[in-house]
């Protein structure tokens, strides 16, 4: 298994501009996070998703970002227009169930972004 | 409601002696409890788990952490350490997935430097 799989691994952008990361969860894996990371703030969750529906997107700073996944194999986080404190570590989790248990989620390697 | 208390930012232990990562939950329920380890400019990656079963759990890299439900900890150890121990650490509580919850709650982390 390839596990968690996002790109870009690295974005630098511009003020103003859209950006788009993306995300491929781990095959058979019905829970999908979205996570942000920054030196003064942590580790957030910024919104997950179960069997492709959106269940919290409580962590969503505001209505610049948004995030869809289309099918079980695929989700994005759009920011439309960047900000320069948009810059951070993006990092994407998936992870299932096992009866009652929750299982550990799976980390991708992150994307960073810079917006200048 | 749950949270979680890393009770010291930043660890420094010379190679070859044993390290402690402390943790404190809190929490109403009998949670699941993990330990993440993220290197530099990686992704975060499971150590170990706590899923209710034994109370002292063995995990990769010579790791293990002990659930004690009277203390509400769950401190992280390893007898002797390496230089590739040098990392940031998090502990985190899972709620059980009947609570139609699925967030972690993520601790501040502690920074483990290992002294030549």
């Amino acid at each position: 298994d390839a596990g968690v799989i996002q790109s870009p691994r690295h974005e630098v952008t511009e003020m103003g501009q859209e950006v788009t990361l993306r995300c491929k969860p781990i095959s058979g894996h019905d829970y999908l996070f979205w996570y942000r990371q920054t030196m003064m703030r942590g580790l957030e969750l910024l919104i997950y998703f179960n069997n492709n529906v959106p269940i919290d997107d409580s962590g969503m700073p505001e209505d610049r970002f948004s995030a869809k996944m289309p099918n079980a194999s695929f989700s994005t986080l759009k920011i439309q227009p960047s900000e320069p404190r948009d810059s951070a570590v993006y990092f994407c989790a998936s992870s299932n169930r096992q009866g009652a248990v929750h299982n550990e989620q799976f980390f991708g390697p992150g994307t960073r972004l810079t917006v200048l | 409601a749950q949270s979680v208390t890393q009770l010291d930012s930043h660890v420094s232990v010379s190679e070859g002696t044993p390290v402690l990562l402390r943790c404190n939950y809190s929490s109403s329920y009998s949670p699941s409890l993990f330990w993440y380890v993220q290197h530099p400019n990686k992704g975060l990656q499971l150590l170990l788990k706590y899923t209710s079963a034994a109370t002292l759990v063995k995990g990769i890299n010579g790791f293990e952490a002990e659930f004690k439900k009277s203390e509400t900890s769950f401190h992280l150890t390893k007898p002797s350490a390496h230089m590739s121990d040098a990392a940031e650490y998090f502990c985190v509580v899972n709620p059980p997935t009947n609570f139609g919850n699925e967030k972690l709650t993520f601790g501040t982390g502690t920074r483990l430097t290992i002294i030549p």
